[in-house]
């Protein structure tokens, strides 16, 4: 099946500062999307972005879909940002294979 | 507009009892899905439906029972609760391409915490 692999796992960025988070998957798809799990574990519907590139407020996102990627940006980092971000790619009908997440802590 | 209602939220079982998650949304959607969190994993599918009366199992669906008699309403069921079903369950929904012309994105319920001792 579809592999989709985030890189950095796990990322600790001071108050204010910028981030990328990358999102690579193994085979052409039809939709991806990027989500933020909070501390109290809801999962927030950030991005969906198949292709071309998407912003709102300070987060940005843009996927390559040819060169099977897609990239999350953070700019001026504030600690309401923690959380896990999740990238997910379709499989058919919809159904979406999740990476295994981007654990970023924001401290003050 | 509830969106994507999970009950319960919370939940602690005994190996081999049995029960039901509910998963209900309120905005026509044809597709719904069944995940599975685990710590340090993304999601895993567990089953899903493209329309009503119709499943099919995801990635991981051994343990596991649906049913969908009504478009709105998504139940998932354990049979025999085993210490391995210990997780967080997210159910979702979405549009199909056939409602919407294109594929659309899924929306997230705000998952039930399922203990099995």
């Amino acid at each position: 099946g579809i592999q989709v692999e985030q890189s950095p796992p796990d990322l600790i960025l001071q108050e204010g500062a910028n981030s990328t988070l990358r999102c690579n998957f193994s085979d052409s798809v039809n939709n991806l999307q990027w989500f933020h799990q909070n501390p109290w574990g809801q999962l927030i519907n950030l991005f969906y972005i198949p292709s071309g590139t998407k912003q709102n407020g300070r987060l940005s996102a843009t996927t390559v879909a040819t060169e099977r990627y897609s990239l999350l940006y953070i700019s001026s980092s504030q600690t309401t940002d923690s959380g896990v971000y999740f990238c997910a790619v379709e499989r058919g009908n919809n159904r979406l294979a999740f990476g295994k997440g981007n654990q970023v802590v924001v401290i003050p | 507009n509830a969106g994507v209602t999970q009950t319960p939220k919370f939940r602690v079982l005994k190996t081999g009892q049995s029960m039901t998650l509910l998963c209900a949304q309120d905005m026509n959607h044809e597709y719904m899905y069944w995940y599975r969190q685990d710590p340090g994993m993304g999601l895993r599918l567990i089953h899903y439906s493209v329309g009503e009366g119709t499943t099919a199992k995801g990635e991981v669906p051994d343990g596991y029972n649906v049913s969908r008699l009504k478009k709105q309403n998504f139940l998932l069921g354990l049979e025999s609760a085993a210490p391995s079903q210990t997780s967080v369950y997210f159910c979702a929904s979405s549009y199909s391409k056939g409602q919407w012309g294109s594929n659309q994105p899924q929306h997230f319920g705000d998952g039930t915490r399922l203990s099995i001792l």
